[in-house]
């Protein structure tokens, strides 16, 4: 089975705090994912990865960056955590052959909680 | 450009109904489509995924859903609900890279 684990079910942090989240894969999978999930706005992509040092920016970047150097982990990074960045956040995978049609595998989530 | 529209944020449902989740999609290409299943405070569980291969799509715990060209649709059901049932469900639309886009959810709920 695919697992997916991120390193917090819940975090609280405090505003202009730094706050890194990670996410570790065991599939060996190429494609990597960082969400954030909001009442009423469903999933927004925030970056994905395609491979190691690699980094493509989803719809909503701003604030925030990420960090691949090793296949398996994803980090998502807040370098001065908002309270608007209060969420849900999910991390998923997914293998590169078959493109379009593989489904994503995704980790338990992070709530976080920026006061 | 992919996108895709869950009609019914919040949808309701005795126990034993049919169940009927609805999702229309966008898509400049033959769409790959998939639903969703999150439970509360858990990740998302993949349903079931429409890849062209046939219109009419099983997927786990009873549910399926049809692929409608014509009218842009691939729609959940599920013949009898039950209170396990009672969770969060996404449609999702693959485009380039594997890149998903989701739909804003439909929360289920059902009524014993």
């Amino acid at each position: 089975d695919v697992k997916v684990t991120q390193s917090s079910r819940y975090l609280v942090k405090r505003t202009g705090e730094k706050v890194f989240l990670e996410c570790v894969q065991d599939m060996d999978h190429e494609n990597m994912f960082w969400y954030r999930q909001d009442p009423g706005l469903g999933l927004r992509l925030i970056y994905f990865s395609y491979d190691v040092k690699m980094k493509e920016k989803g719809d909503i970047p701003e604030g925030y960056s990420v960090s691949r150097e090793k296949k398996e982990r994803f980090s998502l990074i807040l370098e001065s955590a908002s309270t608007n960045q209060t969420s849900m956040y999910l991390c998923a995978s997914s293998p590169l052959a078959g493109g379009f049609y593989n489904e994503q595998f995704f980790g338990p989530g992070t709530r976080l909680t920026v006061l | 450009a992919q996108s895709v529209t869950q009609l019914g944020s919040h949808v309701s449902v005795s126990e034993g109904a049919l169940v009927l989740l609805r999702c229309n999609y966008s898509s400049s290409v033959p769409p790959y489509l998939f639903w969703y299943v999150q439970y509360p405070n858990q990740g998302l569980q993949l349903l079931l995924k429409y890849t062209s291969a046939a219109t009419l799509v099983k997927g786990i715990n009873g549910f399926e859903a049809e692929f409608k060209k014509s009218e842009t649709s691939f729609h959940l059901t599920k013949p009898s609900a039950h209170m396990s049932d009672a969770a969060e469900y996404f449609c999702a639309v693959s485009g380039t890279g594997n890149q998903f886009y989701f739909g804003t959810g439909t929360s289920l709920t059902v009524i014993p």
